[in-house]
């Protein structure tokens, strides 16, 4: 069974910086790319950071270009999230999101969140 | 950047009764869409991917079709346990943008 647990998350005083981390078991985590999707309280879903399978290519939203950085420690199973200069708009819950990616040759890829952790909330306050 | 607007943004309906939900991109984006259930408190569930594929172990009372950019999610003869809000997403470009959510009560 695929679990993704994620943690460190917690208040933090607007500028400050939190590492989040996500464990990853039930499957082989260094095959899969792997997000990080946070909702603010109330709202709706935002993809913010995403990382590929052997880490080649990362992905952040411009909403967070440059204050995060997402990493994997494929030997751990282990998904992070980096965050800085953080700021009262990145209150959420965060969750850790395994995507699936379906390949056809000759057609852009095919994606999709199959797993999802249970999310670790941030407040910056 | 993709815009899915999703609609309605809350809907009211009985247990048995049939809803749906639709989300109109603001290009052209194939069938690079998916939909996920969120219940209050959980992490959201992948309902059906590429727009129109259930996902293993999802009921058959769900579905979903495309025409051009207009997606619909159906649910037929709604359960107690469908009361929850609903997302579409779209995986066409990198932002994998997601609907504002249907909140169905």
């Amino acid at each position: 069974e695929v679990q993704l647990v994620e943690s460190g998350g917690g208040l933090v005083q607007p500028g400050g910086s939190l590492r989040l981390s996500c464990v990853a078991s039930g499957f082989t985590f260094s095959n899969y790319a792997m997000s990080w999707v946070r909702q603010a309280p109330g709202k709706g879903l935002e993809r913010v950071s995403a990382i590929s399978d052997g880490a080649v290519d990362a992905f952040h939203a411009d909403s967070v270009k440059g204050r995060f950085t997402i990493s994997r420690d494929d030997s751990r199973g282990r998904l992070y999230l980096e965050m800085s200069s953080l700021t009262t708009e990145d209150t959420a819950i965060y969750y850790c999101a395994k995507e699936y990616i379906r390949r056809i040759p000759g057609t852009p890829d095919y994606n999709w969140f199959d797993s999802w952790g249970r999310g670790t909330l941030v407040t910056v306050s | 950047d993709i815009q899915m607007t999703q609609s309605p943004s809350s809907l009211s309906a009985p247990v048995g009764d049939r809803v749906t939900i639709t989300c109109r991109a603001s290009q052209s984006i194939s069938d690079y869409v998916n939909w996920y259930q969120q219940r209050p408190g959980k992490a959201p569930k992948l309902l059906i991917y590429a727009a129109t594929t259930l996902e293993r172990g999802v009921p058959s009372r769900f579905s979903g079709r495309r025409s051009g950019t207009s997606f619909t999610l159906t649910i037929t003869s709604l359960q107690p346990e469908d009361f929850a809000t609903y997302y579409c997403q779209q995986t066409y470009n990198a932002m994998y943008t997601f609907g504002q959510g249907t909140k169905l009560e």
